[in-house]
């Protein structure tokens, strides 16, 4: 199975400061189309998780431009520019080019 | 789009654990639907997703998973047998799309595998 590797695992962050996280996958995530099959997801506490970013930095429908996904091959980053009360959950990456798809431990944002 | 979980909460070990998922606003055909579940207090695990035409699953999975779909209850379910304490975790049921990223999820269901 293709290994997501987070970190950091816990992200403290201040009102209003940027966030950065990354993920790292054993195998390279690019595939002919010219794609990178690398998701982030936010799970925010009590609910189920939401698509953030696909295919490494496209962000989702309705998904507000201070999230942006960025890398290439096996090495990606979030970052999430002046952080709000809403963004504290538990951020994950997930790889969907090979399967079983597989998804990293989890970044913790919480707020200092 | 949304999705609806039902089934057991409480499940005995060795039994069969079945879930429904119950998809509105959206019709099954032409589209990929997962299951995925998240014991408590760890990460995700994809388990395997199904369409019109064929299924898929994890590996650790295929000997005991079942994913089936039944277009005109637009519903689509999993049964997964013999199970144990192991299999308890939070099962959610998502849209995923042709890129594998799960667009819609549902709210998710607790089941438990206790006697």
């Amino acid at each position: 199975d293709v290994l997501m590797t987070q970190s950091p695992l816990s992200l403290p962050v201040t009102y209003g400061e940027s966030a950065s996280m990354s993920c790292r996958s054993t195998e390279s995530l690019l595939y002919s189309d010219g794609n990178h099959y690398m998701d982030w997801y936010l799970q925010k506490p009590g609910q189920s998780p939401q698509l953030l970013v696909y295919f490494a930095s496209s962000r989702a429908s309705g998904v507000s431009d201070r999230f942006n996904g960025s890398g290439a091959g096996t090495d990606f980053t979030l970052t999430i520019r002046e952080v709000e009360a809403e963004d504290v959950g538990i951020y994950y990456c997930m790889q969907s080019l090979y399967t079983p798809y597989t998804f990293g431990q989890g970044t913790k944002l919480e707020i200092k | 789009v949304q999705l609806q979980e039902s089934g057991p909460g409480l499940v005995k070990p060795s039994e069969t654990l079945s879930l429904t998922c119950t998809v509105s606003g959206d019709s099954l055909s032409g589209h990929f639907w997962s299951w995925i579940r998240q014991p408590p207090g760890k990460t995700l695990e994809w388990l395997g997703v199904v369409n019109d035409r064929s299924s898929d699953y994890s590996p650790s999975m295929q000997t005991r998973l079942t994913i089936s779909s039944d277009a005109s209850k637009n519903q689509f379910s999993l049964h997964l047998n013999s199970v144990t304490a192991a299999d308890t975790a939070l099962y959610f049921c998502a849209r995923t799309t042709v890129g594998g990223h799960h667009d819609s999820w549902g709210q998710g269901i607790l089941v438990t595998v206790s006697s």
